[in-house]
């Protein structure tokens, strides 16, 4: 079986101050990893994606992450928020020897940034 | 321009009253998923389709059905909805499955009274 668990439901950061996303998974051996953005009436966007390459990914909009196996977490992280960063985050998994073709998503994290 | 459509992107019905989302992807995509949106719950799969006439349950199946008759079609059947089935539902492709980034439809919001 796989499961995320977003430890926050709400995040408020002062623009300008850095933002941190937590998210802790579980999977067998070798998930694939993912940050979804949803803006306010939007559809889902790809921050970015972890698939056994390096550790650190970067993604769009100055965001990254970093998977850490032995804390089976994929926290995500910017230096500095910006108004635009308000939105509702997801960290998903994915684990072909787990759950076949299947698609988990965490309970999202809502990001208010404040001026 | 490559995009995922769903519509209606609004509906309220009433229960037991059958209807059907559609859904359509224009970039050859393989794999097409269903999922519902409710607070806190983030996004849970309904149903999933890897190619034409192959499609599988994900973790929320009850009360729906899909067809994959065409690789760019992907409709999302309530037979009977009920009031439980009130929700945001999106619709996604991805080029071969769920390693890949998963393209998101615009959103159906459906009203079950």
């Amino acid at each position: 079986a796989q499961s995320v668990t977003q430890l926050d439901s709400h995040v408020s950061v002062s623009e300008g101050t850095p933002v941190l996303l937590r998210c802790n998974y579980s999977s067998s051996y070798s998930p694939s990893l993912f940050w979804y953005v949803q803006h306010p009436n939007k559809g889902l966007q790809l921050l970015l994606k972890y698939t056994s390459a390096a550790t650190l990914v970067k993604g769009i909009n100055g965001f990254e992450a970093e998977f850490k196996k032995s804390e089976t977490s994929f926290h995500l992280t910017k230096p500095s928020a910006h108004m635009s960063d308000a939105a509702e985050y997801f960290c998903v998994v994915s684990d072909r020897e787990a759950a076949g073709n299947k698609l988990t998503f965490g309970g999202g994290t809502r990001v208010l940034v404040k001026p | 321009e490559a995009q995922v459509t769903q519509n209606p992107r609004y509906l309220i019905t009433v229960t037991g009253k059958k209807l059907t989302v559609t859904c359509s992807q224009n970039m050859n995509h393989e794999y097409m998923s269903w999922y519902r949106q409710d607070p806190g719950l983030g996004l849970r799969q309904i149903y999933y389709s890897m190619n034409v006439e192959v499609t599988d349950k994900g973790d929320v199946p009850e009360g729906y059905k899909v067809s994959r008759k065409e690789k760019r079609n992907f409709p999302l059947i309530l037979e009977s909805p009920s009031p439980n089935q009130t929700s945001l539902y999106f619709c996604a492709s991805s080029l071969w499955g769920v390693a890949n980034e998963q393209f998101f439809g615009p959103g159906t919001r459906l009203t079950v009274l």
